[in-house]
């Protein structure tokens, strides 16, 4: 059975760097998906922050490209968020999740990330 | 960015009914190459990260009970549930992904009538 799931600090100073792994169980990060970083706010909505493959560049929002690097681990078959510069804004759910052709078919369970000091 | 806007933002219900949501986006899904719409449908209950129920606007991902019916195409969309279980209480969300950024509707929500 194939399982996300992201660890992190739960608690981020503003200014400072938001840092999510993704752990991988179940898959291969090198099969053949997107491995996507997202976020959902109560008055954001749900928000797409970009996506890795196992080779070539990411993808990011260019709304937060400035600010985001999302990389990937093949010895650890995870995936890691740095998300620079926060603030209150960037208080939010954030998910990890696999994405093929046809959509995002599966979702770690979340985690809530307050930026506050 | 394409926007996706959903219609209505919450809906009272009752068990049983048939029930329709609708999303619009800004700019047409049609993928003309292979002629499908990069559009997915998600449900989300509370305390749950969103589960997908559909793709390529029309297609049940599977495990997805046949009470669910996506359809559409280019820029209007629709999800419906043909006879509503008290499980189906939940937000659905639909989301484009034919160019980055990757966006969603708001999100409507079904409650209780």
């Amino acid at each position: 059975q194939v399982q996300l799931q992201a660890s992190g600090p739960g608690l981020v100073k503003p200014s400072g760097t938001l840092s999510l792994t993704c752990a991988v169980s179940g898959d291969s990060i090198s099969n053949n998906h997107w491995w996507s970083w997202l976020r959902q706010s109560p008055g954001k909505g749900l928000e797409w922050i970009g996506q890795i493959y196992h080779v070539g560049s990411p993808h990011y929002n260019p709304s937060l490209k400035s600010r985001v690097i999302i990389s990937i681990d093949k010895s650890k078959n995870h995936f890691s968020l740095n998300l620079m510069s926060v603030t209150a804004a960037d208080t939010a759910v954030y998910f990890c999740a696999r994405a093929s052709l046809h959509g995002l078919s599966l979702w770690g369970q979340g985690t809530l990330v307050t930026v506050s000091s | 960015d394409i926007v996706m806007t959903q219609s209505p933002d919450s809906l009272a219900v009752s068990l049983g009914e048939r029930v329709t949501i609708n999303c619009k986006s800004s700019q047409s899904l049609l993928y003309t190459s292979n002629n499908k719409n990069n559009l997915t449908w998600y449900q989300q209950k509370a305390g749950q990260p969103p589960k997908l129920l559909i793709y390529w606007a029309s297609v049940r991902e599977s495990g997805v009970p046949d009470r669910f019916w996506g359809s559409g195409s280019g820029t209007d969309f629709s999800l419906t549930i043909s006879s509503l279980q008290a499980e189906d209480l939940a937000v659905y969300f639909c989301q484009q992904y034919d160019s980055i950024p990757h966006t969603f509707g708001q999100g409507t929500k079904l409650e209780l009538k």
